[in-house]
């Protein structure tokens, strides 16, 4: 119950195609759900954050889908760019943050 | 960079030894968290600490422990260390007592290798 899984675990994007990342998780006592970015060598960086009371969180490129019934959220990367080239990490908590869990990851690769 | 240090940058070791991660929190933070990022495991919350108590733990195996000073740096030591302890660590600030809600600045990581 505590796991979230992601998929893909890798996706390579041309330059300006859309990017899509996709994570279910089963505790439904998860209340918030952030994306992280990580470049190679780097720690982990906030990308975007979604609470269930919406359905859709969109920060300039990122966009967040939320479906609660199905317990899936996604990152859509639009305009995909070089530089967006990292792993992605999906994860959920609970409404205190303390109790919370990371997907595996997907690297994303956009193509020049 | 995100105003998170963590000392040293890498560190190799070999089994049944001691380590000591250490980490200074960004300017002001409360809250200090430590993560283990390894390709079989993937990235794993291990403990946080809210102004120099214990607030969570994750997966800290009983070998690992951490504290948080007055100073509010915090030290992760591992000991009696495995090989499959080999990993990246990283630390993680914060202002709040908010966990993961709480937006985190993560560190640059130790990469820690035991042979």
């Amino acid at each position: 119950q505590q796991q979230v899984k992601q998929s893909p675990q890798s996706l390579i994007v041309q330059k300006g195609g859309i990017s899509i990342i996709n994570c279910a998780y089963e505790n439904t006592a998860f209340d918030y759900f952030p994306w992280y970015q990580q470049f190679p060598g780097k720690g982990p960086a906030l990308l975007i954050a979604i609470r269930p009371d919406v359905s859709e969180k969109k920060e300039g490129r990122f966009t967040i889908s939320f479906n609660k019934s199905a317990k899936q959220f996604s990152l859509h990367i639009m305009d995909s760019q070089p530089g967006d080239s990292a792993t992605y990490f999906c994860a959920a908590s609970d409404n205190y943050g303390q109790n919370f869990v990371f997907g595996p990851g997907t690297r994303l690769s956009v193509l020049p | 960079d995100s105003g998170v240090t963590q000392t040293p940058k890498h560190l190799i070791t070999a089994t049944g030894q001691r380590v000591t991660l250490r980490c200074s929190p960004r300017s002001g933070d409360l809250s200090v968290y430590w993560y283990q990022q390894s390709l079989d495991q993937g990235l794993q919350f291990l403990i946080h600490y809210y102004n120099g108590e214990e607030r969570a733990k994750g997966n800290i195996l009983e070998r690992f422990s951490a504290q948080q000073f007055p100073d509010l740096h915090s030290e992760l030591n591992l000991s009696s260390l495995e090989l499959g302890d080999s990993a990246l660590y990283f630390c993680a600030s914060s202002p709040r007592l908010a966990g993961i809600t709480d937006t985190q600045y993560f560190g640059p990581g130790t990469r820690l290798t035991v042979l």
